[in-house]
């Protein structure tokens, strides 16, 4: 079936811990996985995403992992602030690589 | 340049009434999605519309729900009869294709008493 799934739910770390979210997917055909930063009140927006091709994209605080045998990607965030505190959300492509289904999403809380 | 558009920001109905709900995606995208959100929940696939190519309406809960996209471009979900549980943030978003980054609209909060 389609499914992507998200651990944990929810996530509390200290300032300057890392965080690390976790997701598994169904399809195998799936080949983008777009990590979402949605912060209270707000629109889902990008901060990473990585293609089939690659093993581990990193862009300052954030990197993302993909295991394609496993059907498993990762988000780690490095040196969290309290700024990092939303909602992240990870996604697949389903259905021969056109829509987007979207894991459960982790509550990020950074405690200062 | 302007992003994707979503009206109405809110909408209170009476159950039993008919909504309309109007996306504008950003111009020259041409995959757009639909998503409905639950207070504190995730984002639950409705419809994906990509190019003239047919829709994907393996999301829509009921067929109460039904969406069109005009020319390519503006996009109306539907939602007949309303119920309570109807109830949530419906999202926007649009891609300049299949599997690139989605840019999501403000979002219209529906409620239906």
């Amino acid at each position: 079936g389609e499914n992507v799934e998200q651990h944990p739910s929810t996530l509390s770390v200290q300032e300057g811990d890392s965080a690390v979210i976790k997701c598994t997917y169904s399809d195998s055909a799936s080949n983008y996985f777009p990590w979402y930063k949605q912060e209270l009140g707000k629109r889902p927006q990008l901060i990473i995403d990585i293609r089939s091709n690659v093993g581990e994209k990193k862009d300052q605080r954030i990197a993302v992992t993909l295991n394609k045998t496993a059907k498993h990607f990762s988000l780690h965030i490095t040196e969290t602030q309290p700024e990092d505190s939303a909602v992240y959300f990870c996604a697949a492509p389903h259905t021969g690589g056109f829509k987007t289904i979207f894991g459960a999403g982790t509550r990020l809380f950074v405690k200062a | 340049g302007a992003g994707v558009s979503q009206s109405p920001s809110n909408k209170v109905t009476e159950k039993g009434k008919d909504v309309e709900l109007r996306c504008d995606p950003i111009s020259g995208h041409t995959a757009l999605y639909w998503y409905r959100q639950s207070l504190g929940q995730g984002l639950e696939f409705l419809i994906y519309f990509q190019g003239n190519s047919a829709p994907d309406k393996s999301g829509l809960p009921s067929d109460r729900f039904s969406a069109e996209r005009t020319g390519g471009s503006v996009s109306t979900l539907t939602i007949q009869r309303t119920q309570q549980e109807d109830s949530a943030v419906y999202l926007c978003a649009s891609s300049p294709k299949a599997n690139t980054e989605a840019f999501f609209g403000q979002g219209t909060r529906l409620t239906v008493v």
